[in-house]
């Protein structure tokens, strides 16, 4: 089915390590987001790649890094994972105009102990 | 900068009894306006969008929202409510500042419980 794949699903790391999420899409969007989701606190906007070859920082990018690789990539990187960084991620895509809405994978679930 | 109000953490509703989600908007124009639904343990699934036109809009699953200017308001709204309804729902409002990228704020979310 066409959507936007995210994996892995969970993920526990411990302080200090480090890890990359990866999102892929296949509805040629050329739009690409990483949110991350808590309690509370609605969905948080990470990193967004508005088009193949540009990223651009977010609400909360602090500890992040993120890489778009082709149009129908775009992964997260954690390069030393804190336990503030325990939360739900999810990667999201739409068309160049955002009006029409997202697409949004169905997490990764990621703690840090 | 814009921000957006669900003032419903969590509802209960009957099954088959009629639903009103609240949200609220700030924003110096109108925006573009969205609901997504959440199930649990899955992404966000767009339920429906308005940006201008008709104030009253339909969505998937029966759901409709209607667009009220006077009320920096988009409340969601469904007649008849089902066991399949039970979700988490997410407000959303997108703005375009100069420099052609549309910022979009997500609320905090209401939890939707429905009882036999």
């Amino acid at each position: 089915n066409a959507g936007v794949t995210q994996t892995p699903k969970f993920q526990v790391l411990k302080t200090g390590q480090s890890m990359t999420l990866q999102c892929a899409q296949d509805m040629n969007h050329n739009s690409m987001y990483w949110y991350r989701q808590d309690p509370g606190m609605g969905l948080r906007l990470i990193y967004y790649s508005a088009s193949e070859g540009t990223t651009d920082k977010g609400e909360v990018p602090n500890g992040y890094n993120v890489s778009r690789l082709n149009k129908r990539e775009f992964s997260l990187r954690l390069e030393s994972a804190a336990p503030s960084q325990t939360s739900v991620y999810f990667c999201a895509s739409s068309e160049a105009r955002e009006i029409f809405g997202y697409t949004f994978g169905s997490g990764t679930r990621l703690t840090v102990v | 900068a814009q921000s957006v109000t669900q003032p419903d953490i969590h509802i209960t509703v009957s099954e088959g009894a009629s639903l009103e989600l609240r949200c609220n908007y700030s924003y110096g124009a109108t925006p573009y306006l969205f609901w997504y639904v959440q199930s649990p343990g899955q992404g966000l699934q767009l339920l429906l969008k308005y940006f201008s036109g008709d104030t009253l809009v339909q969505g998937i699953k029966g759901f409709e929202a209607e667009f009220k200017r006077s009320q920096s308001s988009f409340n969601l709204r469904k007649p008849s409510v089902h066991w399949s309804d039970a979700a988490e729902y997410f407000c959303a409002v997108g703005v375009t500042p100069s420099g052609g990228y549309q910022k979009v704020t997500f609320g905090t979310g209401t939890k939707l419980q429905v009882i036999p």
